[in-house]
């Protein structure tokens, strides 16, 4: 049973423009949620975080949005650019403590078309 | 600040073969984890370190795969014998106070 899951495998969106990767979750426990980058033959990288008491998080181009009631989230990258075009990860965690396990869903392979 | 490393970066083995990959974790960083990423989904953790002892390992076939990490720095995964479903990208990851930061991965082929 996945908990979390990445419903599009791949999106392309044009340079400049917004995109928008979303992300649905089934394990009410979880109370933070991240996303991840990830480059061909490269380990997947921190991008942004938000914990459960929040509903937005922003940094930069990159603002992560929290439905709790819908145990929904998405990824809005702001403009786009072709350096973005990599797979996105959404995770998700539960409990205290720094050292949390993540439960991540398939990716969605994003390309930024120039 | 230097990453995660691992070795090797690529392994193609035969099934029932043995093999061993390598991690070292970012200098301080307690907590080590080990992830497989079979092609199309995403990371599913194997085992959770903290310093040398394990945390969780719920998730690892323990008929075929063992993990240690002695002192609490470095890490070994060994897959013994090795199935054609093994095949994935093993990840490692550690953590300090702050998120995960992952390694570049071990490609293994079972053939």
């Amino acid at each position: 049973d996945q908990q979390v899951k990445q419903n599009s495998p791949s999106l392309s969106v044009q340079e400049g423009r917004i995109s928008i990767l979303n992300c649905d979750y089934t394990n009410s426990m979880f109370d933070y949620f991240l996303w991840y980058k990830k480059y061909p033959a490269e380990g997947p990288t921190f991008l942004i975080s938000i914990s459960s008491i929040k509903d937005k998080n922003e940094d930069g181009r990159f603002t992560v949005f929290l439905n709790k009631s819908a145990k929904h989230l998405s990824l809005h990258i702001v403009p786009s650019q072709p350096g973005d075009s990599a797979v996105y990860f959404c995770a998700a965690s539960e409990g205290t403590g720094s050292a949390r396990q993540l439960t991540f869903g398939s990716g969605t392979q994003l390309t930024v078309l120039p | 600040e230097a990453g995660v490393a691992q070795s090797p970066r690529y392994k193609i083995i035969e099934k029932r073969q043995s093999v061993a990959f390598w991690c070292n974790p970012i200098s301080g960083h307690a907590t080590l984890y080990w992830y497989q990423q079979i092609l199309g989904q995403g990371p599913k953790l194997l085992i959770q370190f903290q310093n040398n002892g394990v945390v969780d390992d719920s998730q690892l076939p323990k008929d075929r795969f063992s993990a240690e990490r002695l002192k609490g720095v470095d890490s070994t995964l060994k897959i013994q014998p090795a199935k054609l479903e093994d095949s994935a990208v093993y990840l490692c990851a550690s953590q300090g106070a702050g998120e995960q930061y992952f390694g570049p991965g071990t490609r293994l082929t079972v053939t």
